[in-house]
């Protein structure tokens, strides 16, 4: 089955440690997001790559980095600069390219919740 | 900048009613809206997405409607079941863009 993988499911790690959270897909799919979900608010974008080897930054990049040196994956770092890091992690894809149709639909990993203590 | 708002407030209904939320935006119409289905601890679903050329769309019990003088866009689950109870978010997108913008969600409960 097609599909996005993220792992862990849940991370705890202390205050001041950087931490890498997984996302793997195998729908082919060129663009790849990575959104942060907190209570009461909107998914938030963080990064994106429309094509491997290529990202920007969302609009709440600052304390993370990315990287896309495959088209299936696109892992995610939460550096200690991140002032409030705890927050449930969610990692999209969408066929949506520098050539795809503009309004493709996000296809979403089950999400990493990290806790920072 | 552009905002989306859904009704934070839980829906709470009756099994076999009509399960209807509510998704307004501010600013600039977008080109397309999107919604999505959220069950705890897991990731978004896509449901259905309407064009803002669209007034309506179906899909089995779901539609999703689109006023663009409104700035509304209504969210219809008929004959709801205890199985429908999740939350369900409201997504906006526009021509040539790369981001999609999502509303916090609205909880839906259906009772037996």
């Amino acid at each position: 089955d097609g599909g996005i993988t993220q792992s862990p499911k849940y991370l705890f790690r202390k205050e001041g440690q950087n931490v890498t959270l997984s996302c793997e897909q195998n729908l082919n799919h060129d663009a790849m997001y990575w959104y942060r979900q907190d209570p009461g608010q909107g998914l938030r974008l963080i990064y994106y790559s429309q094509i491997v080897n290529d990202f920007q930054k969302g609009d709440i990049a600052e304390g993370y980095s990315v990287s896309r040196e495959k088209k299936e994956s696109f892992p995610l770092t939460v550096t200690s600069a991140q002032k409030n890091p705890t927050a449930f992690y969610l990692c999209a894809s969408s066929p949506k390219g520098l050539t795809s149709s503009y309004n493709s639909p996000l296809h979403f990993g089950n999400g990493t919740r990290l806790t920072v203590t | 900048s552009q905002k989306i708002e859904q009704n934070s407030e839980a829906l709470n209904i009756q099994e076999g009613k009509t399960a209807t939320l509510t998704c307004n935006y501010t600013n600039y119409s977008p080109a397309y809206l999107q919604w999505y289905r959220q069950d705890p601890g897991r990731g978004p679903v896509f449901l259905l997405l309407i064009r803002e050329n669209e007034k309506e769309k179906r899909k089995e019990r779901l539609k999703v409607t689109f006023d663009t003088t409104l700035k509304q866009s209504l969210f219809h689950i008929t004959a709801s079941q205890p199985a429908d109870s999740a939350t369900y978010l409201c997504a906006m997108g526009y021509t040539g863009g790369f981001k999609t913008i999502f509303g916090a969600g609205t909880r839906l409960f259906v009772k037996a």
